[in-house]
């Protein structure tokens, strides 16, 4: 069946503009995560969407960060106002559910990432 | 001082070698996650354990929760085990992650 997938694959934008970048999950899936992954850096939790719960938006690095699920389904993060600190690949996952005892149905599927470079 | 500490930050091995990665946490978690990342950037979950043991194919993943300690053992290494192993520790709940900076192996023919 078709996995996470992720759009734009790359995208470069302007210092200042706002991006928007869109998650797909598989079909399904409760829980959604975003993360990002800078340039020599690790991983990033940024949010995290649980059915119809409020997201955990713990991980996001500024106000300049929002998120939003739809229909429980695709999700879109969006940067306002991009600085050149936000350059990074922007990474999401979905599981069936999230983590409870360790079983199949936590296991996370990463989408392939969107690569933003702002200049 | 990281929250996820992993070691060592770079290993070079043999095929069929035995490799074992290790992670040591210093937060209360729900569960510990180990990823891998080919040299593409793409990720694949690995494991996702809280306590005991786990085995798939070559790869065994364990951990001690008292000793808040993990480590990922590849069993007859092969090169296309060439790639980053990340640890993330799930907080207590289970939504935030807290990522390992990540090993990067290197399997040699």
């Amino acid at each position: 069946g078709a996995g996470v997938s992720q759009s734009p694959s790359n995208k470069v934008t302007e210092k200042g503009k706002d991006v928007e970048l869109r998650c797909d999950p598989i079909s399904g899936h409760t829980a959604l995560y975003w993360y990002r992954q800078s340039l020599g850096q690790g991983l990033e939790f940024l949010i995290y969407f649980q059915g119809n719960s409020a997201p955990d938006k713990s991980g996001l690095p500024s106000d300049r960060f929002s998120a939003e699920r739809t229909g429980g389904s695709v999700s879109t993060l969006t940067i306002q106002r991009t600085q050149q600190e936000d350059s990074a690949v922007y990474l999401c996952a979905s599981s069936l559910a999230p983590y409870s005892a360790g079983g199949p149905q936590e296991t996370q599927y990463f989408g392939p990432g969107t690569r933003l470079l702002v200049l | 001082k990281n929250e996820v500490e992993q070691s060592p930050q770079n290993l070079t091995a043999q095929e069929g070698e035995f490799i074992t990665i290790n992670c040591s946490y210093s937060v209360g978690i729900s569960a510990l996650h180990w990823l891998q990342q080919h040299p593409g950037g793409g990720i694949v979950s690995l494991f996702m354990l809280s306590s005991g043991k786990k085995k798939h194919g070559r790869l065994i993943a364990t951990i001690n929760i008292q000793e808040k300690h993990s480590s990922l053992h590849i069993t007859a290494s092969h090169p296309r085990d060439s790639a980053v192993y990340i640890c993330a520790v799930l907080n207590t709940n289970a939504g935030k992650s807290t990522f390992g900076d990540g090993t990067t192996l290197t399997v040699k023919p």
